[in-house]
């Protein structure tokens, strides 16, 4: 069990720009979420997937924001045209089966726009 | 919507003293989970401590204990004998107990220092 693991780890990128991170939930975890934490908050949800399944989505995840989970397996979260106010900490999280509320957290993907 | 709120930006402790910090929520719900979480510089978070609502008993780990004052929707987190290693973010948060894969709503969080 190697925990959640995302890349990048860092990116740097121009505005408007695409980016996309990738994550990697723990290998039994049917549940995936991703989140958005800025300097000095806590973190956002976005949106959370069980098994490929998107099941809920955050006002925050404009149009420009798009999450995948193919096969149920590894996540993507894509941000087309990115924009300054962009520039964030983009977390995952993984649980697995019942309600027992634990969130397994991956170090995170800086996001820095230009 | 549920809300949570850290009403204490930064916290200052001496190594092997005791600290509390406080934390506040807003919920219709009866049924609720509530946690700690631990975000040390550039590491992942990791859970510290979990409290169902259901439960009268107050939960504790270690070191680590809570104040779950569920009339006042109060849930502060008790670090005795502080260490070096507590010098984290701390986050409290909430999730709806509906049996289905909800989201957890986070505080803003609070700074801890550990000084020798």
């Amino acid at each position: 069990d190697t925990g959640v693991s995302q890349d990048p780890r860092h990116k740097i990128t121009k505005r408007g720009q695409n980016v996309t991170f990738r994550c990697d939930p723990i290998s039994e975890h049917n549940r995936l979420y991703w989140y958005r934490q800025t300097l000095g908050q806590g973190p956002e949800f976005l949106t959370y997937f069980q098994n490929e399944a998107q099941l809920e989505k955050s006002r925050l995840l404009s149009d420009r924001f798009s999450a995948e989970r193919p096969k149920g397996s590894f996540s993507t979260l894509e941000i087309q045209r990115t924009e300054q106010g962009d520039s964030a900490m983009y977390l995952c999280a993984s649980s697995q089966g019942q309600n027992t509320g634990e969130l397994f957290f991956g170090e995170g993907s800086r996001l820095t726009v230009l | 919507a549920q809300t949570v709120t850290q009403s204490q930006p930064e916290m200052s402790v001496q190594e092997a003293e005791t600290v509390t910090l406080s934390c506040t929520y807003d919920t219709s719900e009866s049924d609720y989970y509530l946690f700690w979480y631990k975000q040390p510089p550039s590491r992942q978070m990791i859970l510290v401590i979990r409290q169902e609502a259901y439960k009268q008993q107050n939960a504790t780990e270690n070191r680590f204990s809570v104040n779950f004052q569920k009339a006042a929707k109060s849930f502060s987190l008790k670090i005795s004998d502080s260490q070096l290693g507590d010098a984290a973010m701390y986050f409290c948060a909430y999730r709806r107990f509906d049996g289905t894969a909800s989201k957890l709503t986070f505080g803003t969080g609070t700074r801890l220092q550990v000084t020798l």
